[in-house]
């Protein structure tokens, strides 16, 4: 079993719809959660970046972790065809330790059509 | 503000030879780290340089070797290459083993 799963796609959304992506993670000792955006033949970039449990907002994006479900999510409101890319989920245990290494999902790529 | 650079940025190697990667961190980034992304994989962490050591190593065998030097900027060296090294090969930088992670557009490796 992978430590952080994440549905591959293609997930495939009309313009203006809302998006919602997520993983799931099999080590509890992780604490710090991110979302990275990859456009094709690009490096990932951070969007979202969040410490344990609960919300966090910025602009169209949300991001949701639940430690007890070991479960976070990804939410995009009135998604634009630019936001057409591969969405990678990232963990990490802790910055600065032992294990200061992000471990990353599959990545799902989504379309969002005019 | 220049961001992560890394070159070349595609490389066509044979089986066998021995390959270089050079990668510059983000202005005021002292970390890098190396990551290998397979198509349709998400990164795969390789190892972490600071204060010019490595720091950590993922699961990758040792012939991929990596250095860090005075003013930060890296290398990636991977020698003896296998079919199986084709992939997009990622630097990022932060501040300190702290901090977020700063990605670069990566070198597309091909070895045939």
């Amino acid at each position: 079993q992978k430590e952080v799963e994440q549905d591959p796609g293609p997930l495939s959304v009309p313009e203006g719809a809302i998006v919602s992506l997520n993983c799931t993670y099999s080590n509890s000792a992780f604490q710090y959660f991110m979302w990275y955006r990859q456009y094709s033949r690009k490096g990932p970039e951070l969007l979202m970046y969040t410490y344990s449990s609960g919300n966090k907002e910025d602009g169209r994006f949300t991001a949701q972790v639940d430690k007890s479900s070991k479960y976070i999510s990804l939410f995009i409101r009135d998604s634009q065809p630019s936001d057409s890319a591969t969405y990678l989920c990232a963990m990490i245990v802790n910055y600065g330790g032992a294990t200061n290494k992000l471990i990353f999902g599959t990545g799902t790529l989504l379309a969002v059509q005019p | 503000d220049a961001g992560v650079t890394q070159s070349p940025t595609h490389l066509i190697k044979t089986r066998g030879q021995q390959v270089t990667l050079r990668c510059s961190p983000k202005s005021g980034h002292d970390t890098v780290s190396w990551y290998q992304q397979a198509l349709g994989q998400g990164p795969q962490f390789i190892f972490q340089y600071y204060e010019e050591e490595e720091r950590q190593r993922g699961n990758f065998p040792d012939r991929f070797s990596g250095h860090q030097f005075p003013n930060y900027s890296s290398e990636l060296n991977v020698n003896a290459l296998l079919l199986g090294d084709s992939a997009l090969y990622l630097c990022a930088s932060s501040l300190g083993q702290g901090s977020p992670l700063h990605f670069g557009n990566g070198t597309r490796l091909t070895v045939t």
